[in-house]
């Protein structure tokens, strides 16, 4: 079974400063894909980025940006010019391709992050 | 665009009681799942459906039950709630890849269960 750890209870950064996020995973396949999920106090869960494991190149999506290493099965976030509303818990989440239709995702147990002035 | 719903957003329950948590969505996605959320553990997968008619469990499906009668709606069933199921719940779905696309998963803004 396919484990997701996340090691960092609670994170805190200064606005503007930049923070990493870390996650390791656990998994025997080669084809899956990577998630970070956001939630906020509203416990609305917003996928902030995605990577596929056969892609070499790390996802980026605006200040969030991810530090993808295959091989150490490692998946961390950076957010860059933190500001006060990526104050939130942050998932690490795991999806294995080859299950199919059934693929289901697994989730690390959060970090909760705080951007203070 | 509604998205995925859930109903109620928060509930007391009386330990013993039986009720249903709501989930419609209106995206035509195949993929339906429950998942609970506790304090330190994350969200953990309770039951998911892969299409009108077809169910299956999780990692945590004691106490719970699904059905999935058509493509939008997939409740989740508490029979007789316990205390050890106060917990936040959220259902989400997504379209089935074809081939190696990733979709991505919708979450309803959770149901806040509190078992008395």
């Amino acid at each position: 079974a396919q484990t997701v750890t996340q090691s960092q209870p609670e994170m805190s950064v200064q606005e503007a400063e930049t923070v990493t996020l870390s996650c390791t995973y656990d998994t025997s396949e080669s084809d899956y894909y990577l998630f970070w999920y956001k939630q906020p106090p509203s416990r609305q869960m917003i996928l902030v980025i995605r990577q596929e494991a056969y892609k070499q190149q790390n996802a980026t999506e605006n200040r969030f940006s991810v530090n993808f290493q295959k091989a150490a099965k490692s998946f961390s976030l950076k957010i860059s010019d933190s500001q006060l509303g990526d104050a939130a818990m942050y998932f690490c989440a795991y999806r294995n391709l080859n299950t199919g239709t059934a693929s289901k995702l697994t989730f690390g147990t959060g970090t909760r992050l705080q951007v203070t002035l | 665009n509604a998205g995925v719903t859930q109903t109620p957003k928060f509930q007391v329950l009386k330990t013993g009681q039986s009720m249903t948590l709501q989930c419609a969505q209106d995206m035509n996605h195949e993929y339906m799942s429950w998942y609970r959320q506790d304090p330190g553990m994350g969200l953990r997968l309770i039951h998911y459906s892969v299409g009108a008619g077809i169910t299956d469990q999780g990692e945590v499906p004691n106490g719970y039950n699904v059905s999935r009668s058509t493509t939008e709606d997939f409740p989740l069933r508490l029979l007789s709630a316990a205390p050890s199921q106060t917990s936040v719940y959220f259902c989400a779905s997504r379209l089935v890849p074809q081939g190696a696309m990733n979709t991505e998963a919708f979450f309803g803004q959770g149901t806040r269960l509190t078992v008395v």
